[in-house]
């Protein structure tokens, strides 16, 4: 593979009930993001890590969690999923050498918390 | 507090040029990104401007002022294939990414 995987592609959730999206990358990337994105609203960043072993809090991170013990991976968690959280998740990760310091994206993980 | 303003849908006509513009109030600046994002798809990077002035990049194009906090995104000769959202994003002071709602836009025959 080469790039951003995301899994599942889709999920149908009941509430309180918990979940994991998981985010593998091999590129070799230090950084690594995930956003929800909602009709009407820009990306919003729930937490991030800026390299493997730390992570950090960003604009929306109440009832999600992460964790980074590898460069390659970065799952989230819904501890207890409530229907707000019904959303589209990117995972992204940059590598802070580049010219622009882009973000590659994931295919996304559609949730829908019912 | 932290905002950044596009558009929410623009129609444009193919072979036509057509200019999609941000504005932007953040906490510090370390440069803007326009994506790309196809329905249903991942958002893909199309530009980056540090400074002030012109960028391009083949069809595409992107302008800033930071005295303005203004950018814009210029694309030409538009194609059936241009339809998508295009996304404005403002790297912070702590080099974050704040991203604009995103522009739809739609082009016709």
């Amino acid at each position: 593979i080469a790039g951003i995987t995301q899994a599942p592609t889709s999920q149908i959730l009941a509430a309180g009930r918990r979940m994991t999206l998981r985010c593998t990358q091999d590129m070799r990337h230090n950084a690594m993001y995930w956003y929800r994105q909602d009709l009407g609203l820009g990306l919003r960043l729930i937490h991030y890590s800026n390299t493997a072993g730390t992570t950090g809090k960003g604009e929306v991170p109440d009832g999600y969690s992460v964790s980074r013990a590898n460069t390659d991976d970065f799952p989230l968690t819904l501890a207890s999923a409530v229907p707000s959280q019904t959303s589209v998740y990117f995972c992204a990760s940059s590598d802070g050498t580049s010219e622009y310091n882009e973000q590659f994206f994931g295919p996304g993980t559609r949730l829908t918390v019912l | 507090g932290q905002n950044i303003d596009q558009p929410t849908e623009m129609t444009a006509t193919e072979g036509a040029i057509v200019q999609i513009n941000c504005t932007y109030q953040t906490s510090g600046f370390n440069g803007l990104f326009w994506y790309q994002q196809h329905a249903g798809e991942a958002p893909t990077f199309l530009s980056y401007n540090v400074l002030d002035g012109l960028e391009e990049k083949g069809r595409f194009s992107s302008f800033l002022s930071r005295s303005k906090g203004y950018s814009y995104l210029l694309l030409k000769e538009l194609q059936m294939k241009d339809s998508a959202s295009y996304l404005c994003a403002v790297m912070d002071s702590n080099y974050q990414l704040i991203w604009g709602a995103g522009t739809k836009l739609i082009i016709k025959p």
